[in-house]
């Protein structure tokens, strides 16, 4: 799995959006780019995944540039409870049968949301 | 929505006693991984499974083992806990592209 890059801490006030950058300047064709994050004390939580397109869901949104070698995920109205660590993956998309796909997290980036 | 339910939230435990730690998913995923996180490790696989009755160890399995007898269930094992094994064990069920995490179970071994 192709190593990402993410700055250790970001602030964003409530309200706001919060945009979350991660480097993978070695990301290969067929890896896809994960978000996950994880609250303090809880288990991870994914939240979006994109090949080479933007993707929007209920939660956010994942940009990646055309060259794919990075990305950024976006919070659009970010809360208190948005408050987490938030891990950005690269990794080939997980096939059937044996190829089971563990997860590797980094350091992640620690979002803190103030009032 | 999956729902990953893990048996505690915390756990105390003798060093030397036998502890399971059970993991129950309701989405009919074959797939299901215990990990456990370390502050400054991140995230390590002790075993997975594929399959019922099918297992394989991931990278740190020493001292651990599973059993899977129902495709919903898959539970952790220490056969003789030590005080190194005091961790967060995140257990996981995966769909095709996504895994999705219990709440995790903070043990702690004295």
């Amino acid at each position: 799995d192709a190593k990402t890059t993410q700055p250790p801490s970001m602030d964003c006030a409530e309200g706001r959006a919060a945009n979350l950058p991660c480097n993978h300047s070695t990301i290969s064709g067929n890896e896809y780019v994960y978000w996950y994050r994880q609250i303090h004390s809880q288990g991870p939580q994914y939240i979006i995944h994109g090949l080479k397109n933007n993707e929007t869901n209920e939660m956010a949104s994942l940009i990646i540039t055309e060259d794919r070698k990075s990305s950024t995920l976006i919070l659009p109205h970010a809360t208190l409870r948005d408050t987490a660590v938030y891990y950005c993956i690269v990794r080939v998309a997980v096939l059937g049968g044996t190829s089971y796909g563990k997860l590797t997290f980094g350091q992640g980036t620690i979002l803190t949301v103030h009032p | 929505d999956v729902k990953v339910t893990q048996s505690s939230r915390y756990l105390v435990k003798r060093t030397g006693e036998k502890v399971f730690l059970e993991c129950v998913q309701d989405m009919d995923h074959e797939n299901m991984f215990w990990y456990r996180q370390d502050p400054g490790l991140g995230l390590r696989l002790i075993y997975f499974s594929y399959d019922v009755k099918m297992k394989e160890k991931g990278d740190i399995p020493e001292g651990y083992s599973v059993s899977r007898e129902k495709k919903e269930r898959f539970s952790l094992i220490l056969e003789s806990a030590s005080t190194n094994q005091t961790s967060m064990y995140l257990c996981a069920s995966r769909s095709s592209y996504e895994q999705y995490f219990g709440p995790g179970t903070r043990l702690t071994v004295t």
